[in-house]
């Protein structure tokens, strides 16, 4: 079983809406990352959190560390949003490498 | 003004060749390290390295070395290349703080014939 567990996997949605996608890891970690990998395979960092939220315009990112969990948010979602959105964890003690999810395709439909 | 730079974007290559892809950062970062991403998108640390410590995930092939000339620089050589090498290799940086984010390069996609 893997560390990160991201869901869904595939996410197709209408230009607008409003999307949520789930990370749970299973690790004691230092600091979780969204991720996001465009078509071309570029992979930009969105945000980095150890507790809280964050917001970015159109994005929100949360993170309960009690429950092992965060949660990307994006608010009228647009098809330039389609992407795979990756979390990511530094577990605690392991250096400053990522462990990652195994991220969840976004498709958002004009 | 690349933050993270990688070169090649594409190496075909063939099975038993050694070959290198170069990764420099920008960014006056002190920590690089190289991911690999396998056809089914998902990614995986190969390692991490900053000027005292080169630290190396267990389960690459010792036919996978780092090298770092200098501390905006760090060089991925593979020896002997296998099938299933083949993937999108990615370079990244991050500062000293353990609370840094990090910065990808644009990654290199490796097929080995």
């Amino acid at each position: 079983k893997n560390e990160v567990e991201q869901s869904p996997q595939n996410l197709t949605a209408q230009e607008g809406e409003f999307i949520t996608i789930n990370c749970s890891y299973s690790v004691g970690i230092s600091a979780l990352h969204w991720l996001q990998q465009h078509p071309g395979g570029g992979i930009v960092s969105l945000f980095m959190l150890s507790s809280g939220k964050k917001k970015h315009g159109r994005l929100i990112a949360t993170i309960n560390i009690q429950e092992k969990h965060s949660s990307l948010h994006i608010t009228a979602s647009h098809p330039r949003d389609s992407a795979v959105y990756i979390c990511a964890v530094r577990v605690r003690g392991s250096a400053r490498q990522l462990t990652f999810g195994s991220g969840t395709q976004l498709t958002v439909l004009p | 003004d690349t933050a993270v730079s990688q070169t090649p974007k594409y190496l075909v290559t063939q099975m038993g060749n050694d070959k290198s892809i170069k990764c420099e950062q920008n960014l006056g970062h002190d920590t690089m390290y190289w991911y690999k991403q396998d056809s089914k998108k998902f990614l995986k640390i190969m390692f991490s390295y900053n000027n005292k410590e080169l630290i190396i995930n267990e389960t690459v092939p010792n036919r996978f070395s780092p090298k770092s000339p200098d501390k905006a620089h760090l060089n991925l050589h593979i020896n002997s290349l296998e099938l299933g090498d083949s993937a999108v290799y990615f370079c990244a940086s991050s500062g000293t703080s353990g609370y840094n984010e990090q910065f990808f390069g644009p990654g290199t996609r490796l097929t080995v014939l």
